[in-house]
């Protein structure tokens, strides 16, 4: 069956880091690619996604690239704030499966200290 | 504004004694889906609908229920709940059912505690 293995948090960084929080999928067919994210006491919010293979999503200084040879979809920023502090999930859609389920990597924790 | 509605936020309740939690959209979504977050697991689904009438099992369905009577509504039951139903619920929805590159929208998510 489909799934998503994303790196075990939790992540901890400082201000102005350089981050990346890998994510790699198995799937039947050929898969959308999302990353959402949760901030504390939220529910959560698409933060980007990608459709195709090569396809790079990208929103509020993310960056995730669609990598069908390694089955992987790395959520990268060059920067990050302390207000990017949340609970991020990787997650596939699968047509092949006809209706619309997201299957869940686990999430990932990442506290940027200032 | 456009969005998903959960409630109650927060509830304790006891073994056994029947619940409800509603889900409301007011963006005339076709396709709503029931989750449930817990430590380590990432999100599950309990239930799904295509549209109204439609509904059917997700991954962890058992001691659940969902109807689909009004496209803007998808409420979840817990006929006898127990201690391992104690996680955090949320309800999505999404403009199109069979579309996979489209985006859920997550309401804010209801805190259940089962003792």
């Amino acid at each position: 069956g489909n799934s998503v293995t994303q790196m075990e948090g939790p992540v901890t960084l400082s201000e102005e880091a350089f981050l990346t929080i890998n994510c790699t999928y198995t799937a039947t067919g050929y898969p959308s690619l999302f990353w959402y994210v949760q901030y504390p006491g939220e529910g959560l919010q698409l933060l980007l996604k990608a459709t195709k293979a090569d396809d790079k999503g990208s929103n509020k200084g993310f960056e995730a690239t669609y990598r069908k040879e390694t089955t992987s979809f790395h959520l990268e920023k060059g920067s990050v704030q302390v207000s990017d502090s949340a609970v991020y999930f990787c997650a596939l859609s699968d047509p092949v499966q006809g209706a619309q389920k997201l299957v869940f990597g686990q999430g990932t924790r990442l506290t940027i200290n200032p | 504004e456009a969005q998903v509605t959960q409630n109650p936020r927060y509830l304790i309740t006891v073994t056994g004694k029947k619940l409800t939690v509603t889900c409301s959209q007011n963006m005339n979504h076709e396709y709503m889906s029931w989750y449930r977050q817990d430590p380590g697991l990432g999100l599950r689904q309990i239930y799904y609908s295509m549209n109204v009438e439609v509904t059917d099992k997700g991954d962890v369905p058992e001691g659940y229920k969902v109807s689909r009577k009004e496209k803007r509504n998808f409420p979840l039951i817990l006929e006898s709940p127990s201690p391992n139903q104690t996680s955090l619920y949320f309800c999505a929805s999404s403009l199109r059912a069979v579309l996979s590159y489209n985006e859920q929208f997550f309401g804010p998510g209801t805190r259940l505690t089962v003792l």
